[in-house]
């Protein structure tokens, strides 16, 4: 029973597409994240959504665009993929109370060719 | 920008304590100091926090200085799966931002 789950785990594809990476949390968060892990293996927070609203964007392309259908799901669409979008793909999820732990997935490795 | 620095790299024998630093000279009164470590290249791993007071759990201690301006996590008897880059951050207690810096990579041998 994984907590927050993320399909693919890999992605392979070529400049120019247009992909899209899944998460799931059966934890009842409202809070849900997108961070990205380049290949220096520098984290950084990219997206937060609380209850499906868009809370922290960190100036992030508009070519990524992240959907929530409902607050369980947090997903992310990359239009127009660069060979700079490589890089690991984290989401997570954090409870409304204390001690405000975020709970991560187990990445998607995207790599643009 | 991170608002912690941590040393890039610690070795640790199995089963000895490993002791892992960081400083966070700049905190805030309403900041919290949050552990994190990534094994391998999983998702990272919630550790333990704390404000002003030492804290334990069944992973590790956390030691707070009395001016707040460093911290050092311990892990009491490291195994070989201890093995992980460990972050140190600071975090207003109920905001939603993890800013990730650098970590510590520690090594943890036979």
């Amino acid at each position: 029973d994984t907590a927050v789950s993320q399909t693919p785990k890999y992605l392979v594809t070529q400049m120019g597409n247009d992909k899209s990476i899944k998460c799931e949390q059966n934890l009842g968060h409202d809070t849900m994240y997108w961070y990205k892990q380049d290949s220096k293996k520098f984290l950084k927070i990219m997206f937060s959504y609380n209850n499906k609203e868009l809370i922290i964007n960190e100036t992030v392309p508009n070519r990524f665009s992240p959907k929530s259908p409902d607050k369980a799901h947090l997903n992310l669409h990359i239009n127009s993929l660069e060979l700079g979008d490589s890089a690991v793909y984290f989401c997570a999820s954090t409870p409304q109370q204390a001690p405000y732990e975020q709970y991560f997935g187990p990445g998607t490795r995207l790599t643009v060719t | 920008d991170a608002k912690t620095t941590q040393p890039p790299s610690m070795d640790c024998a199995e089963g000895r304590a490993a002791n892992l630093p960081c400083n966070h000279s700049t905190i805030s009164g309403n900041e919290y100091v949050y552990w994190y470590r990534q094994i391998h290249s999983q998702g990272p791993q919630y550790i333990i926090h704390g404000l002003k007071n030492n804290e334990t759990n069944e992973m590790a201690s956390l030691i707070i200085t009395e001016d707040r301006k460093s911290s050092t996590l311990i892990l009491p008897h490291a195994t070989l799966r201890d093995t992980a880059v460990y972050y140190c951050i600071v975090r207003v207690y109920n905001t939603d931002k993890l800013i990730f810096g650098t970590g510590t990579r520690l090594q943890v041998f036979p």
